[in-house]
């Protein structure tokens, strides 16, 4: 199965609160990963990438941040809003066979209650 | 900003029948691909395209076949529909191969 995973299937936060979602990796030589918003009935939507020479990159309200040491990605969203409510999805771009492809998390859902 | 259509948001068809689902981007993006997303199973690529008239298959291309003339236009094709091809499908294109994707609204399809 696919080694680009997460800790918890599910989030719940409260609005306002700072939220944290993980994704660990196996391939030490991706150099490449991205954050996806999904909402209900929607195709993904780009949030925000990083490359391997850096180990942090903020966003708007979002800040991804790489440990290549232990392959973990994490995804923070400060002043979670009601609006943030959706699945999200790590990817990595992983050399495969001669050639790169992006491997995909299986998703956090995060439920932003008010 | 990119913007990736899918041709209907919703599609019911019948077993055996031939089903073409369109993509179109609008930023002269080098690749395109197809996905399909199961629960559970999460994004399964089926085939990509880095070029004009050339595809690759992806993981999981059984069942499916692709056509790419012109670059802006990414199509797939069920050529003999199964009720296990019910899916939501995925297009998406890029700049290059190392670059972030941008997804189409997908098409939800109902194989009866």
């Amino acid at each position: 199965g696919e080694s680009v995973g997460l800790h918890l299937p599910t989030l719940s936060v409260q609005e306002g609160d700072n939220s944290i979602i993980n994704c660990a990796y196996s391939n030490s030589a991706s150099d490449y990963f991205i954050w996806y918003k999904q909402e209900s009935g929607k195709g993904p939507q780009f949030i925000i990438d990083i490359r391997s020479n850096m180990d942090k990159r903020q966003g708007q309200r979002v800040t991804v941040l790489l440990n290549k040491t232990v392959k973990h990605l994490s995804l923070q969203i400060a002043a979670t809003q009601p609006g943030d409510s959706a699945v999200y999805f790590c990817a990595e771009n992983r050399a495969q066979g001669g050639s790169e492809k992006l491997v995909f998390g299986k998703g956090t859902k995060l439920t932003v209650n008010p | 900003d990119v913007k990736v259509t899918q041709s209907s948001r919703y599609l019911v068809k019948r077993t055996g029948e031939k089903v073409f689902l369109e993509c179109v981007q609008d930023m002269d993006h080098e690749n395109m691909f197809w996905y399909r997303q199961d629960p559970g199973l999460g994004l399964r690529l089926i085939y990509f395209s880095y070029d004009v008239k050339m595809k690759e298959k992806g993981d999981i291309p059984e069942g499916y076949s692709v056509s790419r003339e012109k670059k802006e236009r990414f199509s797939l094709i069920l050529e003999s529909a199964s009720t296990n091809q019910t899916s939501m499908y995925l297009c998406a294109s890029s700049r290059a191969r190392d670059e972030k994707l941008f997804f189409g609204s997908g098409t939800q399809l109902s194989v009866l």
